[in-house]
């Protein structure tokens, strides 16, 4: 089936540094990849939206220059958050839509700044 | 952003029994889905509904869409511990392609042995 690697699975950093996160379309071209976040015990929170070779599309309320996304291959997404503080502390899910199996989820990113 | 209105929000049940949960909307979805997530991990796909009435199984699992298309239902038979997990709705206003999905609040799954 389709698969959706996403990296890595956990980080740790300090306040004010930037953490990169990626997602890889393994057999597949995922031409749109969605950004998720999702807080404990909560459900996911679309952040924004991705696609090959065009600017992203952010929800309301989400800081673009904060979250940064490039989607410069029809295999790799990625999604940098920069200047993280400890709110950005939350578990990131990436996710992409295949034409067989619906919705491919990656398997998160624990982000915890410190 | 909207969510759907997922029930219950958790459950505790024994080994062996059946389980039902759901999801409604005040506006109408085209696709629904539904998810199971077990800690620390992404979401993985259980079963897709494409059609309003339409009834699904995917082993002990069945899922039902709606025909008002503003809810649906999904039963899990015969539960077994590695069943607990959290379980998620999702909504759809098309039909497949690549528009971003809706998730409900979850329901979170624990199966007493």
């Amino acid at each position: 089936g389709a698969v959706v690697s996403q990296h890595p699975s956990r980080v740790i950093c300090k306040s004010g540094t930037s953490v990169k996160i990626e997602c890889r379309s393994l057999d597949f071209q995922a031409t749109t990849m969605f950004w998720y976040r999702q807080f404990p015990k909560q459900s996911l929170m679309l952040m924004a939206t991705s696609n090959e070779g065009s600017k992203a599309t952010y929800e309301q309320g989400v800081e673009k220059d904060k979250f940064l996304i490039n989607h410069a291959s029809l295999t790799l997404s990625t999604l940098t958050v920069t200047s993280a503080h400890p709110e950005d502390s939350s578990f990131y899910i990436c996710s992409a839509p295949t034409r067989e199996y619906g919705y491919t989820f990656g398997s998160g990113t624990r982000l915890t700044v410190v | 952003g909207q969510q759907l209105n997922q029930s219950p929000q958790s459950m505790f049940i024994q080994e062996g029994e059946d389980v039902s949960m759901n999801c409604t909307s005040s506006s109408i979805f085209n696709t629904w889905l539904w998810y199971k997530q077990d800690p620390g991990e992404g979401p993985v796909l259980l079963i897709a509904l494409y059609k309003a009435g339409e009834l699904t199984s995917n082993g002990r699992l069945t899922a039902q869409f709606g025909i008002t298309r503003k809810d649906s239902f999904l039963n899990i038979s015969a539960s077994i511990p590695s069943d607990v997990g959290i379980y998620f709705c999702a909504g759809q206003r098309g039909q497949g392609g690549s528009e971003k999905l809706v998730f409900g609040k979850g329901t979170k799954l624990t199966v007493n042995p």
